[in-house]
């Protein structure tokens, strides 16, 4: 079972700012990694550790961390933002790595 | 500019092994911080990670499936192989590779997944 747990799907009206997050006991939040999966595409990496944006991907996804929780923000959500999430990083060994459970956002 | 390819069999009979190959251009797994992984998602579930293998064939195997998994590589080929022994159904699913990057922060080494195939679907059926 996942180490990392996000939130069930969430909504957002087109335009508006949605924010999931991922929790886990001994979570190094602040190095937790973020991509968007679309049905029958290749996942893509949004958010790298320390909360950085790889190039190409749009100011409008930002990442932050308090504790054991990291969140990714969409701000100004577009219809193309629709897809599952899903949050990565080290697990509790730090020897591997683990996913998050996934959160479905649905763009309305 | 980097690309993964996953490649292998669709259709797998239970307890049989499972061999899929991953060829990649863009990068070389000779060079220090790359690495790749593999990462699997059964229909209509979460990814699940399932190895990684090192520019300095440094191997992380997932721990509920260390005994089933050994992951290779061939730097002349380009080419990064997984096999997975005793297939069961409940390992239907599309398997990813992708490109590992390492980051070092407060001393360690994070890795972030940057670049994915498009993935293969395996079935496992009799």
């Amino acid at each position: 079972s996942s180490e990392l747990t996000q939130d069930p799907p969430v909504s957002v009206a087109l335009g508006q700012t949605v924010t999931i997050t991922c929790q886990g006991d001994n979570f190094r939040s602040s190095y937790a990694n973020w991509y968007q999966h679309k049905p029958g595409q290749a996942p893509i990496l949004v958010i790298y550790p320390k909360n950085n944006r790889p190039s190409g991907i749009p100011a409008r996804f930002s990442g932050s961390n308090s504790g054991n929780t990291a969140s990714l923000t969409i701000t100004g959500a577009q219809a193309e933002d629709e897809a599952d999430y899903y949050c990565n990083s080290r697990d509790s060994s730090g020897t591997h790595y683990v996913f998050g459970t996934g959160t479905k956002v649905t763009v309305l | 500019q980097i690309t993964l390819k996953e490649s292998g069999p669709t259709l797998v009979k239970p307890t049989q092994t499972l061999t899929l190959t991953c060829s990649f251009s863009g990068f070389s797994l000779t060079t220090s911080r790359m690495g790749v992984a593999w990462i699997r998602q059964p229909p209509g579930k979460a990814l699940e990670w399932l190895a990684l293998i090192y520019w300095d064939d440094d191997k992380r195997y997932s721990p509920s499936l260390n005994s089933r998994l050994t992951i290779t590589k061939d730097t002349s080929k380009n080419q990064v192989v997984l096999t997975m022994i005793n297939m069961d159904p409940v390992d239907t699913a599309t398997y990813y590779c992708a490109h590992s990057l390492m980051y070092y922060f407060d001393g360690s080494g994070y890795d972030s997944f940057d670049s994915w195939g498009q993935g293969t679907l395996v079935t496992v059926s009799s």
